[in-house]
C-alpha cells in the first residue's frame, strides 16, 4: 500500500540553525500539507500546496518557514532560522484531490524536531 | 481557536464492550470529518470519514455518526479491542477548496483486556 514517508526520523539542532525536513508523498496525490504537534497539544495545520505553489497558510507559518517541492517526488519544510518553540512533532500528508468525497489525508510518520 | 473539539481527554472500555468516542464542532463550513488513530511517535492513520450528507458511515467494527444540527459526530467501536488503545483524533475539512484538516484535541483510549 502507498504511504507518505518522511525523513529524518529526528533532528536536533541548535536555535538558529536552519533545517529541512523532507516528504516523499504519495505518488499519485496532488495536494500536500504540514501539520505540527507541539508534545501535548493538538494537531496544527501548517501550510498546503497544490501546483507548485502555497495554496493556504496558516498563521504559524510566518517568513521563517517556506516549503517547495523541488524534484516532482519530494516536498520539503525548511524553517530558516530556528527557535525552541519550533520544537514539535512535523507531519507531512498528502491528499489525492479534496473536496469530491474521498477528502482523505495521509500522514506520514512524521519528524521529531528538537531545538536546544 | 476551539473549532473543533473533544471534551473528553481519556476513556477507559473493558475489552468486548463499545467505545464511543465524541466530537464537537462550531464552523458551519466543515462539511467532510475524519477520524484518525495515533501511536505515540506516529503519524495520524486513518480510520473512518463521513461527508455531511450522510449521517452515517460504517466500515467493520467502526461506525461514525454525525448530527448536524447538533454539529456533533461520534466514533462507536463494537467490540472494543486492546489493539485499539491509542489517542483518537477527530478532525475536519476546512471548508476550503484546499483540504485543510482541522484537529480536536484527541481522546486516549484504553481497553482493558
Amino acid at each position: 500500500e502507498p504511504e507518505v514517508t518522511q525523513t529524518p526520523s529526528h533532528q536536533v539542532t541548535q536555535m538558529g540553525q536552519e533545517v529541512i525536513l523532507r516528504c516523499v508523498p504519495i505518488s499519485n496525490h496532488l495536494y500536500f500539507y504540514w501539520y505540527r504537534q507541539i508534545l501535548g497539544q493538538k494537531v496544527e495545520f501548517l501550510v498546503s500546496f497544490y501546483n507548485n505553489e502555497i495554496s493556504e497558510k496558516s498563521e504559524i507559518f510566518d517568513d521563517q518557514f517556506s516549503v517547495e517541492r523541488p524534484d516532482g517526488s519530494n516536498f520539503t519544510l525548511k524553517i530558516r532560522s530556528t527557535k525552541l518553540e519550533d520544537s514539535a512533532m512535523y507531519f507531512c500528508a498528502s491528499l489525492r484531490r479534496p473536496r469530491t468525497g474521498t477528502d482523505t489525508q495521509y500522514f506520514g510518520p512524521g519528524t521529531r524536531l528538537t531545538v536546544l | 481557536d476551539q473549532q473543533v473539539k473533544q471534551n473528553s481527554p481519556s476513556l477507559s472500555v473493558q475489552e468486548g464492550r463499545i467505545s464511543i468516542l465524541n466530537c464537537d464542532y462550531t464552523n458551519s463550513m466543515f462539511d467532510y470529518f475524519l477520524w484518525y488513530k495515533k501511536y505515540p511517535a506516529e503519524g495520524p492513520t486513518f480510520l473512518i470519514s463521513i461527508s455531511s450528507i450522510k449521517d452515517k458511515n460504517e466500515d467493520g467494527r467502526f461506525t461514525v455518526f454525525l448530527n448536524k444540527s447538533a454539529k456533533h459526530l461520534s466514533l462507536h467501536i463494537v467490540p472494543s479491542q486492546p489493539g485499539d488503545s491509542a489517542v483518537y483524533f477527530c478532525a475536519a475539512n476546512g471548508g476550503t477548496s484546499y483540504g485543510k484538516l482541522t484537529f480536536g484535541q484527541g481522546t486516549i483510549l484504553t481497553v482493558h483486556p
